[in-house]
Protein backbone atom coordinates (compact mmCIF):
# COMPACT_ATOMS: atom_id res chain seq x y z
CA UNK A 1 0.00 0.00 0.00
CA UNK A 2 1.10 3.49 -0.71
CA UNK A 3 2.28 5.45 1.99
CA UNK A 4 4.04 9.21 2.78
CA UNK A 5 6.16 10.27 5.93
CA UNK A 6 7.39 13.80 7.16
CA UNK A 7 9.50 13.06 9.82
CA UNK A 8 9.61 15.98 10.96
CA UNK A 9 5.77 17.20 12.66
CA UNK A 10 7.78 20.88 13.62
CA UNK A 11 10.43 22.59 12.50
CA UNK A 12 11.27 26.57 13.50
CA UNK A 13 13.67 28.12 11.36
CA UNK A 14 15.19 31.65 10.93
CA UNK A 15 14.05 34.40 8.88
CA UNK A 16 16.47 34.18 5.78
CA UNK A 17 17.39 31.22 6.72
CA UNK A 18 17.63 27.80 4.45
CA UNK A 19 14.40 25.63 4.75
CA UNK A 20 14.38 21.67 4.10
CA UNK A 21 11.33 19.94 4.70
CA UNK A 22 11.40 16.05 4.51
CA UNK A 23 9.04 13.41 2.85
CA UNK A 24 9.68 9.88 2.08
CA UNK A 25 7.23 7.59 0.54
CA UNK A 26 6.56 4.06 -0.42
CA UNK A 27 5.28 2.59 -3.46
CA UNK A 28 6.18 -0.11 -5.89
CA UNK A 29 6.96 2.22 -8.65
CA UNK A 30 7.53 5.82 -9.35
CA UNK A 31 4.50 7.91 -8.10
CA UNK A 32 2.87 11.15 -8.76
CA UNK A 33 4.29 13.59 -6.42
CA UNK A 34 3.02 16.78 -4.82
CA UNK A 35 3.59 19.38 -2.05
CA UNK A 36 0.86 21.64 -0.78
CA UNK A 37 1.17 24.58 1.56
CA UNK A 38 -2.15 25.78 4.02
CA UNK A 39 -2.68 28.66 5.66
CA UNK A 40 -4.16 28.37 9.47
CA UNK A 41 -7.75 27.81 8.74
CA UNK A 42 -7.52 27.65 4.94
CA UNK A 43 -7.61 25.08 2.40
CA UNK A 44 -4.67 24.05 0.72
CA UNK A 45 -2.41 25.71 -2.36
CA UNK A 46 -0.69 23.32 -4.58
CA UNK A 47 3.14 24.47 -4.33
CA UNK A 48 4.93 22.17 -7.08
CA UNK A 49 4.78 18.42 -8.50
CA UNK A 50 6.50 16.20 -10.12
CA UNK A 51 5.55 13.92 -12.65
CA UNK A 52 8.24 12.78 -14.61
CA UNK A 53 11.59 13.91 -16.09
CA UNK A 54 13.89 16.28 -14.29
CA UNK A 55 14.01 15.34 -10.83
CA UNK A 56 14.54 18.84 -9.25
CA UNK A 57 10.78 20.90 -9.58
CA UNK A 58 10.77 24.43 -9.54
CA UNK A 59 7.33 26.00 -7.63
CA UNK A 60 5.55 28.60 -6.61
CA UNK A 61 7.00 31.44 -4.08
CA UNK A 62 10.26 29.97 -4.52
CA UNK A 63 10.47 27.06 -3.34
CA UNK A 64 11.90 23.59 -5.55
CA UNK A 65 11.92 19.96 -4.46
CA UNK A 66 14.01 17.05 -5.82
CA UNK A 67 13.23 13.66 -6.46
CA UNK A 68 15.20 11.07 -5.63
CA UNK A 69 14.13 7.41 -6.34
CA UNK A 70 17.10 5.52 -5.01
CA UNK A 71 16.16 7.23 -1.18
CA UNK A 72 12.42 7.03 -2.56
CA UNK A 73 12.52 11.17 -1.10
CA UNK A 74 10.77 14.46 -2.36
CA UNK A 75 12.48 16.85 -0.05
CA UNK A 76 11.21 20.57 -0.30
CA UNK A 77 13.38 23.12 -0.30
CA UNK A 78 13.66 27.60 -0.30
CA UNK A 79 17.07 28.84 -0.33
CA UNK A 80 15.91 32.10 1.96
CA UNK A 81 12.78 31.58 4.29
CA UNK A 82 10.10 34.80 4.50
CA UNK A 83 7.64 35.25 7.55
CA UNK A 84 5.14 34.50 5.50
CA UNK A 85 6.54 31.12 4.79
CA UNK A 86 5.00 30.16 8.22
CA UNK A 87 2.48 27.37 7.49
CA UNK A 88 2.04 24.14 7.17
CA UNK A 89 3.36 22.03 4.79
CA UNK A 90 1.59 18.18 3.07
CA UNK A 91 3.71 16.38 0.71
CA UNK A 92 1.35 13.90 -1.16
CA UNK A 93 1.74 11.25 -3.55
CA UNK A 94 -0.94 9.59 -6.23
CA UNK A 95 -0.62 6.65 -7.98
CA UNK A 96 0.14 6.10 -11.95
CA UNK A 97 -1.96 3.71 -12.55
CA UNK A 98 -4.90 4.41 -10.07
CA UNK A 99 -8.29 4.93 -12.27
CA UNK A 100 -9.41 7.03 -8.85
CA UNK A 101 -6.77 10.37 -9.26
CA UNK A 102 -7.17 9.77 -5.29
CA UNK A 103 -3.90 11.31 -3.54
CA UNK A 104 -2.15 10.01 -0.37
CA UNK A 105 -0.95 12.62 2.33
CA UNK A 106 1.19 12.69 4.86
CA UNK A 107 1.02 13.94 7.95
CA UNK A 108 1.82 17.29 7.60
CA UNK A 109 5.33 20.18 8.63
CA UNK A 110 4.36 22.69 10.80
CA UNK A 111 6.33 25.42 9.91
CA UNK A 112 7.19 28.27 12.35
CA UNK A 113 9.78 31.36 11.31
CA UNK A 114 11.83 33.19 13.63
CA UNK A 115 12.25 37.29 13.24
CA UNK B 1 -12.88 33.49 -10.84
CA UNK B 2 -12.92 29.44 -11.25
CA UNK B 3 -13.00 27.55 -8.02
CA UNK B 4 -14.47 25.66 -5.70
CA UNK B 5 -16.54 26.93 -3.12
CA UNK B 6 -17.40 25.67 0.67
CA UNK B 7 -20.02 26.19 3.45
CA UNK B 8 -20.87 27.13 6.30
CA UNK B 9 -17.29 27.61 7.23
CA UNK B 10 -17.87 26.65 10.58
CA UNK B 11 -20.56 24.99 12.19
CA UNK B 12 -21.97 23.94 16.07
CA UNK B 13 -23.88 20.87 15.71
CA UNK B 14 -25.63 18.76 18.98
CA UNK B 15 -24.77 15.50 19.66
CA UNK B 16 -27.29 12.93 17.35
CA UNK B 17 -27.91 15.42 15.10
CA UNK B 18 -27.32 15.08 11.15
CA UNK B 19 -25.55 17.57 9.11
CA UNK B 20 -24.64 18.53 5.97
CA UNK B 21 -21.59 20.50 4.72
CA UNK B 22 -22.24 22.02 0.66
CA UNK B 23 -19.21 21.73 -1.65
CA UNK B 24 -19.79 23.30 -5.55
CA UNK B 25 -17.30 23.99 -7.83
CA UNK B 26 -17.02 25.75 -11.40
CA UNK B 27 -13.95 24.06 -12.47
CA UNK B 28 -15.75 21.35 -14.85
CA UNK B 29 -14.42 18.85 -12.96
CA UNK B 30 -14.97 15.21 -13.41
CA UNK B 31 -13.74 14.19 -9.82
CA UNK B 32 -14.76 15.21 -6.68
CA UNK B 33 -13.02 14.15 -2.86
CA UNK B 34 -13.77 14.56 0.43
CA UNK B 35 -10.83 14.95 3.29
CA UNK B 36 -11.03 14.79 6.73
CA UNK B 37 -8.36 16.80 8.92
CA UNK B 38 -7.56 16.42 12.40
CA UNK B 39 -4.32 17.86 14.16
CA UNK B 40 -1.42 15.28 13.66
CA UNK B 41 -2.89 13.44 10.98
CA UNK B 42 -3.04 14.93 7.18
CA UNK B 43 -5.85 14.43 5.61
CA UNK B 44 -7.57 11.19 5.26
CA UNK B 45 -10.15 10.72 2.58
CA UNK B 46 -13.65 10.41 3.62
CA UNK B 47 -15.54 9.92 -0.12
CA UNK B 48 -14.23 10.69 -3.69
CA UNK B 49 -16.55 10.78 -7.08
CA UNK B 50 -15.37 10.56 -10.14
CA UNK B 51 -18.50 10.66 -12.31
CA UNK B 52 -22.28 11.80 -11.94
CA UNK B 53 -24.38 9.45 -9.85
CA UNK B 54 -20.97 7.49 -8.72
CA UNK B 55 -18.90 7.63 -5.51
CA UNK B 56 -16.81 5.46 -3.88
CA UNK B 57 -16.09 4.94 -0.01
CA UNK B 58 -12.30 6.20 0.85
CA UNK B 59 -10.14 5.09 4.22
CA UNK B 60 -12.91 6.74 6.50
CA UNK B 61 -16.26 6.65 5.53
CA UNK B 62 -18.33 5.22 8.59
CA UNK B 63 -20.76 7.63 9.84
CA UNK B 64 -20.67 9.75 6.55
CA UNK B 65 -22.85 10.48 3.29
CA UNK B 66 -22.79 11.43 0.18
CA UNK B 67 -24.48 12.36 -3.12
CA UNK B 68 -23.22 13.44 -6.83
CA UNK B 69 -26.40 14.78 -8.61
CA UNK B 70 -24.51 17.38 -10.15
CA UNK B 71 -21.27 17.47 -11.43
CA UNK B 72 -20.62 20.94 -9.90
CA UNK B 73 -21.96 19.36 -6.38
CA UNK B 74 -20.83 17.13 -4.02
CA UNK B 75 -22.48 17.53 -0.30
CA UNK B 76 -21.35 15.48 2.56
CA UNK B 77 -23.60 14.59 5.59
CA UNK B 78 -21.88 13.61 8.73
CA UNK B 79 -24.39 11.35 10.39
CA UNK B 80 -25.36 10.91 13.91
CA UNK B 81 -23.46 7.26 13.71
CA UNK B 82 -19.55 9.22 13.33
CA UNK B 83 -18.16 8.69 16.65
CA UNK B 84 -15.92 11.64 16.22
CA UNK B 85 -17.19 14.13 14.19
CA UNK B 86 -15.58 17.06 15.35
CA UNK B 87 -12.62 18.13 12.70
CA UNK B 88 -11.89 20.38 9.58
CA UNK B 89 -13.64 19.04 6.48
CA UNK B 90 -12.18 19.83 3.05
CA UNK B 91 -13.35 19.67 -0.07
CA UNK B 92 -11.49 19.05 -3.38
CA UNK B 93 -11.50 18.55 -7.15
CA UNK B 94 -9.74 17.38 -10.02
CA UNK B 95 -9.73 16.63 -13.84
CA UNK B 96 -10.24 12.74 -12.34
CA UNK B 97 -7.32 10.00 -13.96
CA UNK B 98 -4.28 9.83 -13.67
CA UNK B 99 -3.56 11.90 -10.60
CA UNK B 100 -2.94 15.30 -11.05
CA UNK B 101 -3.68 18.34 -8.71
CA UNK B 102 -6.19 18.88 -6.27
CA UNK B 103 -7.98 21.86 -6.28
CA UNK B 104 -9.59 22.64 -2.75
CA UNK B 105 -12.02 24.94 -0.96
CA UNK B 106 -11.38 26.91 1.88
CA UNK B 107 -12.78 24.23 4.32
CA UNK B 108 -15.40 24.10 6.92
CA UNK B 109 -14.80 23.34 10.82
CA UNK B 110 -17.43 21.15 12.67
CA UNK B 111 -17.74 21.85 15.97
CA UNK B 112 -20.36 18.83 17.79
CA UNK B 113 -21.15 20.46 21.58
Amino acid sequence: AQSVTQPDIHITVSEGASLELRCNYSYGATPYLFWYVQSPGQGLQLLLKYFSGDTLVQGIKGFEAEFKRSQSSFNLRKPSVHWSDAAEYFCAVGARSSNTGKLIFGQGTTLQVKP
Amino acid sequence: DGGITQSPKYLFRKEGQNVTLSCEQNLNHDAMYWYRQDPGQGLRLIYYSQIVNDFQKGDIAEGYSVSREKKESFPLTVTSAQKNPTAFYLCASSIGTPPGELFFGEGSRLTVL
